[in-house]
């Protein structure tokens, strides 16, 4: 089945403790990104990543970090978390980059950072 | 930066009233992505829209793309319990590859 998973779909953590959420997706696609969902704010770009080895800031990059070393994994770390990044944050890919292409999203991670 | 405008941001109907949500923008959309988020749920693409004036119908959900490319919609007929959840407009940001996405509308559907 064609998916994007993440984990830990849940995640309670304190301040300052670093944490990586995986992502990680079957499609062979080669658009990946991080979005975080706030009441009231909607979903904000973090991160995304063209292809293997190529990644650029999205709108509210500060505070976290990405990798891109395989085609199918996009984990999203947080050196430092702070209690301002309790938050819903969902993975996605697509075929490609560049606008006009479909995005499947992963089933979210619910982090509380206290 | 780029912005779309969504509205409303709720809408609460009765089962079987239509609903319509809204996306603006103050500059020309490249394209317009729709997405459903159904409670507790991740976004789930519906549609693109690439053409000026373009309409495309799912069922009870029309999709338009204004003739400037500056605003879209989404209309629902006859609403039902199963299209509660927040609908997104999103646009493909171009040379970026990234997606702007509108706040969302969140319906609410009373049996």
């Amino acid at each position: 089945e064609a998916q994007v998973t993440q984990n830990p779909r849940y995640l309670i953590t304190v301040t300052g403790k670093k944490l990586t959420v995986t992502c990680s997706q079957n499609m062979n696609h080669e658009y990946m990104s991080w979005y975080r969902q706030d009441p009231g704010l909607g979903l904000r770009q973090i991160y995304y990543s063209m292809n293997v080895e190529v990644t650029d800031k999205g709108d509210v990059p500060e505070g976290y970090k990405v990798s891109r070393k395989e085609k199918r994994n996009f984990p999203l770390i947080l050196e430092s978390p702070s209690p301002n990044q309790t938050s819903l944050y969902f993975c996605a890919s697509s075929l490609e980059w560049g606008a006009g292409y479909e995005q499947y999203f992963g089933p979210g991670t619910r982090l509380t950072v206290t | 930066g780029q912005q779309v405008m969504q509205i409303p941001q709720y809408q609460h109907v009765q089962e079987g009233e239509d609903f319509t949500t809204y996306c603006n923008s103050s500059t020309t959309l490249s394209n317009i992505q729709w997405y459903k988020q159904r409670p507790g749920g991740h976004p789930v693409f519906l549609i693109q829209l690439v053409k000026s004036g373009e309409v495309k119908k799912q069922k009870r959900l029309t999709f338009q793309f204004g003739e400037a490319k500056k605003n879209s919609s989404l209309h629902i007929t006859a609403t039902q319990t199963t299209d509660v959840g927040t609908y997104f407009c999103a646009e493909g940001g171009g040379s970026q590859g990234n997606l702007i996405f509108g706040k969302g509308t969140k319906l609410s559907v009373k049996p």
